[in-house]
């Protein structure tokens, strides 16, 4: 079957604009995940989603952070007002429960001009 | 944060084993995970230790020492494909995401 599926693939945005990013995963996963990854560096955890519940947001980095999972499958990160650090990879994964590999997507590469 | 250390760039010849180590400090371990990712790509599952003791996939082992808080990935018969970053990740009981190392870069030579 398909993996996880990320669109767009590449975001350029200017500062100030907001940006939307989604997230297919893998059918029948329950668990979603969004991370985000600065060149170089592993990734870091935004928000963990199971089902449509968001469970965990401790890691968006501010308010103008917001990700969504209305049905429980597809899963979009806003970001609103956009600053050039919010530039980076973000990666979405997804999973069947709790301890089982997290299968990454491609990732969204975000450059904010 | 979790303290997850891992060497930044490691270079091996093809055809040699190659062993990338990680050491963890973090309250609450539940088990680690490696992944590869190479340049542009998806972070792609490897392995993943909860109990003491190697485990073999093909040319791909993990190691864990609860104990020592370490781990490593011994890749033997280096392939050239085998370049690319090598990411250690924890789970924590009570937290469902992965904690992720800087990842360690590894170069394979002809």
């Amino acid at each position: 079957g398909a993996g996880v599926s990320q669109s767009p693939r590449y975001k350029v945005a200017k500062r100030g604009q907001d940006v939307a990013l989604r997230c297919d995963p893998i059918s029948g996963h329950v668990s979603l995940f969004w991370y985000q990854q600065a060149l170089g560096q592993g990734p870091e955890f935004l928000t963990y989603f199971q089902n449509e519940a968001q469970l965990d947001k401790s890691g968006l980095p501010s308010d103008r952070f917001f990700a969504e999972r209305p049905e429980g499958s597809v899963s979009t990160l806003k970001i609103q007002r956009t600053q050039q650090e919010d530039s980076a990879v973000y990666l979405c994964a997804s999973s069947y429960g709790q301890n089982q590999p997290q299968h990454f997507g491609d990732g969204t590469r975000l450059s904010i001009l | 944060g979790q303290n997850i250390d891992q060497p930044t760039e490691m270079t091996a010849t093809e055809g040699a084993i190659v062993q990338i180590n990680c050491t963890y400090q973090t309250s609450g371990f539940n088990g680690l995970f490696w992944y590869q990712q190479h340049a542009g790509e998806a972070p792609t599952f490897l392995s993943y230790n909860v109990l003491d003791g190697l485990e073999e996939k093909g040319r791909f082992s993990s190691f864990l020492s609860r104990s020592k808080g370490y781990s490593y990935l011994l890749l033997k018969e280096l392939q050239m494909k085998d370049s690319a970053s090598y990411l250690c990740a924890v789970t924590k009981t009570g937290a469902n995401n992965l904690f992720f190392g800087t990842g360690t870069r590894l170069t394979v030579i002809p």
